[in-house]
């Protein structure tokens, strides 16, 4: 399976900030999704990254709040935006595979801590 | 949009014993369903998958099961070992590379 890897692993920021996130694969995938998962809780998408174009958001989650990039096929970015301590969690982002159009691999997250 | 039921939210079983955790789904257009592994603190870990056109699956100690009738599929970890503590979630999607809807997890925790 493809190699995924997230930075920051973790960070810690001050309310109103703003924090970007990096995913990166060592191999071109089509599919990208970005997740979140709240202390105990279960995943969440919050879009799927699209390729050359906008990403596609899950109700609750809007662009302004959650803007993401996908320049290539092995990169995308997300942007945890005017950040509250309601946005303390854990983002992954996960890719489709060889295996499969819908077998999806996370990387391996990055942990938030907006204080 | 498509909801995932799962139980039980936590399972305490005795190493070597079985444990079964049960996920329904509410989308009759699912038709793929993985499961997933996360231990503390780590990535969710894809353990086994199964598509709607098969009723069961096994690798190894672990296996799942498809009701497509029921909307349930169900996943069986056999002869249970400390290691395989950990939090199970089941998830559906209706293919095509579309997006994975997750259950609630189960948090299983296998004693000596």
């Amino acid at each position: 399976s493809a190699v995924i890897s997230q930075k920051p692993s973790r960070d810690i920021c001050q309310r109103g900030t703003s924090l970007t996130i990096q995913c990166q694969v060592d191999s071109q995938v089509t599919m990208m999704f970005w997740y979140r998962q709240q202390p105990g809780q279960s995943l969440t998408l919050i879009a799927t990254a699209n390729q050359g174009s906008e990403a596609t958001y899950e109700s609750g989650f809007v662009i302004d709040k959650f803007p993401i990039s996908r320049p290539n096929l092995t990169f995308s970015t997300l942007t945890v935006s005017n950040m509250s301590p309601e946005d303390s969690s854990i983002y992954l982002c996960s890719v489709g595979s060889d295996r499969g159009v819908d077998t999806q691999y996370f990387g391996p997250g990055t942990r938030l801590t907006v204080l | 949009g498509e909801n995932v039921e799962q139980h039980p939210s936590t399972l305490s079983v005795q190493e070597g014993d079985s444990a079964v955790i049960k996920c329904t789904y509410s989308d009759s257009a699912s038709n793929y369903f993985p499961w997933y592994k996360q231990e503390l603190g780590k990535r969710p870990q894809l353990i086994i998958d199964i598509r709607s056109n098969v009723g069961e699956k096994k690798d190894q100690r672990i296996a799942v099961t498809l009701n497509k009738t029921a909307k349930h599929f169900s996943l069986h970890i056999t002869e249970t070992q400390p290691e395989d503590s950990a939090v199970y979630f089941c998830a559906a999607s209706t293919g095509g590379g579309n997006k994975l809807t997750f259950g609630t997890g189960t948090q299983l925790k296998v004693e000596l």
